[in-house]
Formats: structure tokens, C-alpha cells, sequence
């Protein structure tokens, strides 16, 4: 079974940092770019970071440049989301998603971790 | 502000067709990339619908369906039923080098 999870999320101050993982199974993880897409509270889905399966190419969307960082391990199927400087407007669900060949559609989303920004 | 357009709510009666539409730019939709169709019940994740405009995965039945032209999209239901009940939301790719979402439509099953 393809299956995606989510893990790292919490409380963390504004200024702080917080590390998220994603641990992929039931597929081959390096022959697939993954991405990160977040929920606000209440709020609809944004994209977040994008990666393609080699890890070479990376991308943000503008709101998160220079604050997160995309990476991954193939060797441990796992993805991973680095978020420093947070903000109160980066609390929000975030997920992981696995994305369709050749196109900018995500077939398969992890359950979603929790990260909130407050002091 | 999302990018693609959406109305908030939508809704329909049991049996009854609904359309959902999503409006881009020249920049996404309007540029010709694809526009997918995502479908969130309440509490869990994001579902894909619809891939490539009008493809269902497997397992997505076939009273959903997509359409594309110009710069907007729209989904159809048909045959509504109480378990459609779901926030949808669409999605494409913009010239910006990013992914871009519509800002979701709740539909109602009255």
C-alpha cells in the first residue's frame, strides 16, 4: 500500500525552527518528485516546496524563500521540510504529497502534521 | 489571495447536477497547464479527483468529471449524493515556477 507520514510538527515560538519528515513507503520514493502543501486553519490548501525524485531541483513558494529549506533521502525514503525564522502565519496543517509523472497533479497525501507558531 | 477563483459554496439535492468552476489567468490555466480537482471530506486530507483536466483515478467514480477551456475549469457532479459533501478545491500550475490552488468551495448536499 502506497502511504505517506508525516511527522516533526508542534508548538514552537515565532523566530523558531521546526524540522518535518515525511516517510514514504509502498512505492519507489526516487523515481517521484514530492511536495509539501500547507492548510491554515479554516483556510484552503497552499502549496509549499517542491522537489524533483534526485533531489537536485528544488521549489518554494515566494512567502517561504530563504526561511525553508526541501530535502530528501532516497535511501530512506523519507522527505524532509526545514523551517526556520517561523512565523505566526506559517501555523498551519502541512502535508506531504507524492506527484503524478509528468504532471503538477499529487496523487497521494500523507495524513498531515500540525505546526503552530505562537508564543 | 488565492490565485485561481472559486465560489465559496455551492449546492445541490440529492440526484441533482452541480457545477464547480475555477477561474485563472494567462499565467496558469490561460497558459495551458493542466488543472486537477481535489476533493477534502472534513477532518481528513486532500483526494485527487481529477488529473490532466478530465482523468479520473482509479476508483473515482464517473459522476465526476472535468472540463478545461480558456483561462477556467469547472468540475461536475451529477447524481449527488449526501457523501459528496466535501470542500473542492482546484489546482494548476503557474509561469511562476509554482503550483497554484483555488481557495476551495464547500459543497452542500441539502
Amino acid at each position: 500500500e502506497v502511504q505517506l507520514l508525516e511527522s516533526g510538527g508542534g508548538l514552537v515560538q515565532p523566530g523558531g525552527s521546526l524540522r518535518l519528515s515525511c516517510a514514504a513507503s509502498g512505492f519507489t520514493f526516487s523515481d517521484y518528485a514530492m511536495s509539501w502543501v500547507r492548510q491554515a486553519p479554516g483556510k484552503g490548501l497552499e502549496w509549499v516546496s517542491g522537489i524533483t525524485g534526485s533531489g537536485v531541483s528544488t521549489y518554494y513558494t515566494d512567502s517561504v524563500k530563504g526561511r525553508f529549506t526541501v530535502s530528501r533521502d532516497n535511501s530512506k525514503n523519507t522527505l524532509y521540510l526545514q523551517m526556520n525564522s517561523l512565523r505566526a502565519e506559517d501555523t498551519a496543517v502541512y502535508y506531504c504529497a507524492k506527484d503524478v509523472s509528468s504532471s503538477s497533479s499529487m496523487d497521494v497525501w500523507g495524513q498531515g502534521t500540525t505546526v503552530t507558531v505562537s508564543s | 489571495q488565492p490565485v485561481l477563483t472559486q465560489p465559496p459554496s455551492v449546492s445541490g439535492a440529492p440526484g441533482q447536477r452541480v457545477t464547480i468552476s475555477c477561474t485563472g489567468s494567462r499565467s496558469n490555466i490561460g497558459a495551458g497547464y493542466d488543472v486537477h480537482w481535489y476533493q477534502q471530506l472534513p477532518g481528513t486530507a486532500p483526494k485527487l479527483l481529477i488529473y490532466g483536466n478530465t482523468n479520473r483515478p482509479s476508483g473515482v467514480p464517473d459522476r465526476f468529471s472535468g472540463s478545461k477551456s480558456g483561462t477556467s475549469a469547472s468540475l461536475a457532479i451529477t447524481g449527488l449524493q449526501a457523501e459528496d459533501e466535501a470542500d473542492y478545491y482546484c489546482q494548476s500550475y503557474d509561469s511562476s515556477l509554482s503550483r497554484v490552488f483555488g481557495g476551495g468551495t464547500k459543497l452542500t448536499v441539502l
